[in-house]
């Protein structure tokens, strides 16, 4: 059975950073791309970063370009997102997600809040 | 951009359901389709356009290609009622619809 857990979110004030870990189990990790999706409290699925199977190819949304950093290690099965310069409507629940090449965003985890708050 | 409507729909169980996305220019057919019930992360419910995922039964059907695409319920059951969500993965940075809360009359 594919199991995303992630981890790492809670409370942090404006401007500070936060790392988010997603572990992987139940499939050959190594094989699959990555994304994290967040979502603000009673809005809508925002896509924000992708990252592919040796992590030569990443992407950013425009939101959080600069301050996000995506990352995995296939020996540890885990995905991380490193977040910088926390603003206010960073505030979200975020979601780590499998994709591949032939069928897209598949299995999501269950997500990890992080509100931002001074 | 993706657009989907309409934002709201209420039916009754056993009627069907159409919901639509818009895309504002071509996805070809790398279009999804995701159910979100309160609490609970996101299922994929139909890939590129008409595969339906595992798992997913055969009362939900997906159509279109280019920039129209629909998300069909032949016949709602009690736990189909969700918000249903479209995610496009032609180009970067892949986008979602604002979805769709199918929601009991």
């Amino acid at each position: 059975e594919v199991q995303l857990v992630e981890s790492g979110g809670g409370l942090v004030q404006p401007g500070g950073s936060l790392r988010l870990s997603c572990a992987a189990s139940g499939f050959t990790f190594s094989t699959y791309n990555m994304n994290w999706v967040r979502q603000a409290p009673g809005k809508g699925l925002e896509w924000i970063s992708f990252i592919d199977t040796g992590s030569g190819g990443i992407y950013y949304a425009d939101s959080v370009k600069g301050r996000f950093a995506i990352s995995r290690d296939n020996a540890k099965n885990s995905l991380y997102l490193q977040m910088n310069s926390l603003r206010d409507d960073d505030t979200a629940v975020y979601f780590c997600a499998r994709s591949s090449t032939s069928i897209g965003v598949d299995y999501w985890g269950q997500g990890t809040l992080v509100t931002v708050s001074s | 951009v993706l657009t989907q409507s309409p934002a709201t729909l209420s039916l009754s169980p056993g009627e069907r359901a159409a919901l639509s996305c818009r895309a504002s220019q071509s996805v070809s057919r790398y279009l999804a389709w995701y159910q979100q019930k309160p609490g609970q992360a996101p299922r994929l419910v139909i890939y590129d356009a008409t595969n339906r995922a595992t798992g997913i039964p055969a009362r939900f059907s997906g159509s279109g290609s280019g920039t129209d695409f629909t998300l069909t319920i032949s016949s709602l059951e009690p736990e189909d009622f969700a918000v249903y969500y479209c995610l496009q993965r032609t180009k970067w940075p892949l986008t979602f619809g604002g979805g769709t809360k199918v929601g009991i009359k």
